[in-house]
């Protein structure tokens, strides 16, 4: 397997644009998690999908974030408008139900909003 | 109190040392703990899970897990160069949670 895959790689962008980071899970896994880091706040969970439902988008930032899982190879978080303080590292991990398991994660996208 | 606490270093040990790294967590329903390995610019990898308490040990590395004192911890021997990195410690609640908690992480140089 490929493992988790992240697009783009990096992303910068004017402050108030759209941007939009995409993932692929592994297959099988029914887990797929959206984290953001950044040097000040760490490893951060923004939003969780089981069997691409949301279940928990608690630590989701504000409206102008939004993720969306249209099937179960394939998830999206998007901002809008962009901020720079939103500039971070975004990771997507995945795993299967079973609790002694841990999240696999992608490369993850560096986004720069200027 | 964060969730799940480690001591952010920088933690410094000649190579061939033994290196050293500690993460406390508050909810005592955690039931699963992972450490990771976080190179700089790169993702999270995982090195060592641990389910039960006592050691568990996988080549140079020995995970540690006390639930009654809320503590686990890493051991690294006979450190290397390349093990310099940061290194994440992540907990898994109980029940239907399955989404997992880091700590801050723990930034380790091995100096040759």
């Amino acid at each position: 397997d490929a493992g988790v895959i992240q697009s783009p790689r990096h992303e910068v962008t004017e402050m108030g644009q759209e941007v939009t980071l995409r993932c692929k899970p592994i297959s099988g896994h029914d887990y797929l998690f959206w984290y953001r880091q950044t040097m000040m706040r760490g490893l951060e969970l923004l939003i969780y999908f089981n069997n691409n439902v949301p279940i928990d988008d608690s630590g989701m930032p504000e409206d102008r974030f939004s993720a969306k899982m249209p099937n179960a190879s394939f998830s999206t978080l998007k901002i809008q408008p962009s901020e720079p303080r939103d500039s971070a590292v975004y990771f997507c991990a995945s795993s299967t139900g079973q609790l002694n398991t841990e999240a696999f994660f992608g490369q993850g996208t560096r986004l720069t909003v200027v | 109190q964060k969730e799940v606490e480690q001591n952010s270093g920088p933690l410094s040990v000649p190579e061939g040392a033994i290196a050293s790294l500690n993460c406390t967590y508050s909810d005592r329903g955690s039931q699963s703990f992972f450490w990771y390995r976080q190179y700089s610019g790169k993702s999270p990898e995982l090195i060592m899970s641990i389910y039960s308490n006592g050691d568990k040990e996988d080549g140079r590395f020995t995970a540690q897990l006390n639930k009654a004192s809320q503590y686990v911890s890493l051991l690294i021997r006979d450190s290397q160069p390349s093990d310099s990195a940061t290194y994440l410690c992540a907990v898994k609640l109980g029940g239907s949670a399955r989404q997992l908690t880091f700590g801050s992480g723990t930034q380790l140089t091995v100096l040759p």
